[in-house]
C-alpha cells in the first residue's frame, strides 16, 4: 500500500532535550515536505527536499533541521526543542512534477514541556 | 496563488449530496482548483483538481463554472466519515511554488 509513515504519532518531551520524528514513503517520491500545523494558523511549510541531498528552508524554518540521505527517508530533527514547537506536524511527499498532489502522512502531535 | 472563499461550516444528512461551494473570482488562466480534505487531526488528503471542464472520480465530483470564478465539490451520497475540514486551493499546475497553501477550509459536519 502506498504510503507516507511517520514516527512516533505522539510524543511528549522537556525544553532542550534532542528529538528526532522520522518519515518515510514507499511510492519513490522525489519531494518530500515537512508542515506544522497551529491552531488559527493552518499549515506552514518547515522544509522540503526536492531530492537526496537537496533541503530548502519552507516558511518556519527555525529551530528545526532535516535530512535527506535516502529517498526514501526525510527525518525533522528539533536539536534544542522549546514550547513554542508544541503543535500537530505533517510530512508530505509527492512525484516532482506533480507537487500539486502531495500524500500525507498521519501525523505527529508533539508536546514539548 | 490565487485567493479562494468558502463558507466556515456546512451539515448535510447522511445519504444525501454535499455540496460545497468555493469562490476564486480572481483565478487566471493557467491555474486549476484543487480539493483537499482533513479529517480530525488526521494528514489532509488529496481528492480532486480540475481546470475548467467538470470532473469526476471515485471520491467527488469537481463542477467548474464557465467563467471558473467559482466551483463546487459534490460528495454524492455522503456518510459519517465524510465529516472533515474540506480545503479549495487554486494553484498553476506543477508551478514553482511547491508547498501547498491550506486555506480556514470548510467544516462539513455530516448528520445521522
Amino acid at each position: 500500500e502506498a504510503q507516507v509513515t511517520q514516527n512516533p504519532r505522539y510524543l511528549i518531551t522537556v525544553t532542550g532535550k534532542k528529538l528526532t520524528v522520522t518519515c518515510s514513503q514507499n511510492m519513490n517520491h522525489e519531494y518530500m515536505s515537512w508542515y506544522r500545523q497551529d491552531p488559527g494558523l493552518g499549515l506552514r511549510q518547515i522544509y522540503y527536499s526536492m531530492n537526496v541531498e537537496v533541503t530548502d528552508k519552507g516558511d518556519v524554518p527555525e529551530g528545526y533541521k532535516v535530512s535527506r540521505k535516502e529517498k526514501r527517508n526525510f527525518p525533522l530533527i528539533l536539536e534544542s526543542p522549546s514550547p513554542n514547537q508544541t503543535s500537530l506536524y505533517f510530512c508530505a511527499s509527492s512525484l516532482l512534477t506533480s507537487t500539486d498532489t502531495q500524500y500525507f502522512g498521519p501525523g505527529t502531535r508533539l508536546t514539548v514541556l | 496563488d490565487a485567493k479562494t472563499t468558502q463558507p466556515t461550516s456546512m451539515d448535510c444528512a447522511e445519504g444525501r449530496a454535499a455540496n460545497l461551494p468555493c469562490n476564486h473570482s480572481t483565478i487566471s488562466g493557467n491555474e486549476y482548483v484543487y480539493w483537499y480534505r482533513q479529517i480530525h487531526s488526521q494528514g489532509p488528503q488529496y481528492i480532486i483538481h480540475g481546470l475548467k471542464n467538470n470532473e469526476t472520480n471515485e471520491m467527488a465530483s469537481l463542477i467548474i463554472t464557465e467563467d471558473r470564478k467559482s466551483s463546487t465539490l459534490i460528495l454524492p451520497h455522503a456518510t459519517l466519515r465524510d465529516t472533515a475540514v474540506y480545503y479549495c486551493i487554486v494553484r498553476v499546475h506543477g508551478g514553482a511554488t511547491n508547498k501547498l497553501i491550506f486555506g480556514t477550509g470548510t467544516l462539513l459536519a455530516v448528520q445521522p
